[in-house]
């Protein structure tokens, strides 16, 4: 089946430093791919769609300039989050659609766990 | 505004029951509903999904249910087995093509041996 996998599974990172979270798509190519944020026992918020080759584009209330996304190919998207602060810690997860345009169902990554100290 | 809830946050069922898992939506436009499982620190796995066209889809231990005129879906596992202890997430989308995921708060469901 479609795989998704995310790097770093955990990040510590100090307050002011900028930390980089890559997801891939293994065997299958995705145009688009997803990025999430989870606080506990809250539910999955979006927080943009990444497209390869263009912008992404930003769920309202999320700065696009703190949450650098590039989709640089068909099987890469980073999320960079700049200039990190405590409130940042959260679990952020990237997803993929195998079926672009369809109704495929997402399939997710295994999630990053940020800690800004 | 949250477009996708389930109200009971946890679930505790007897193993070799079954579990009935509830979603409700608000949003009238969404036309295809997924059931993911996920377990702590780990991505959202996809379980069964169904379009607005139908009312049921099943899939081996795994039924869905949709009643579009009540806005509700129900995820129904049967028989429940000790490794279906994990948090459930039901998701809803909007229009063919579009892949964004609205999804709900999650139910803990707990299967106790």
């Amino acid at each position: 089946g479609a795989v998704v996998s995310q790097h770093p599974s955990w990040v510590i990172c100090k307050s002011g430093t900028s930390v980089k979270i890559e997801c891939r798509s293994l065997d299958f190519q995705a145009t688009t791919m997803f990025w999430y944020r989870q606080f506990p026992k809250q539910s999955l918020m979006l927080m943009a769609t990444s497209n390869e080759g263009s912008k992404a584009t930003y769920e309202q209330g999320v700065e696009k300039d703190k949450f650098l996304i590039n989709h640089a190919s068909l099987t890469l998207s980073t999320l960079t989050v700049t200039s990190a602060h405590p409130e940042d810690s959260s679990f952020y997860i990237c997803s993929a659609v195998t079926l672009s345009g369809g109704r495929g169902p997402l399939h997710f990554g295994n999630g990053t766990r940020l800690t800004v100290t | 505004d949250q477009q996708v809830k389930q109200n009971s946050p946890s679930l505790s069922v007897q193993e070799g029951r079954i579990s009935i898992l509830n979603c409700d939506y608000t949003n009238s436009m969404f036309d295809y509903f997924l059931w993911y499982k996920k377990y702590p620190a780990e991505g959202p796995t996809f379980l069964i999904s169904i379009s607005s066209i139908k009312d049921k889809n099943e899939d081996g231990r795994f039924t869905v249910f949709l009643n579009k005129s009540a806005k509700h879906l129900s995820l129904h596992i049967v028989p429940s087995q000790p490794g279906d202890s994990a948090v459930y997430f039901c998701a809803a989308s909007a229009g063919f093509g579009n892949e964004k995921l609205t999804f709900g708060t999650g139910t803990r469901l707990t299967i106790i041996p």
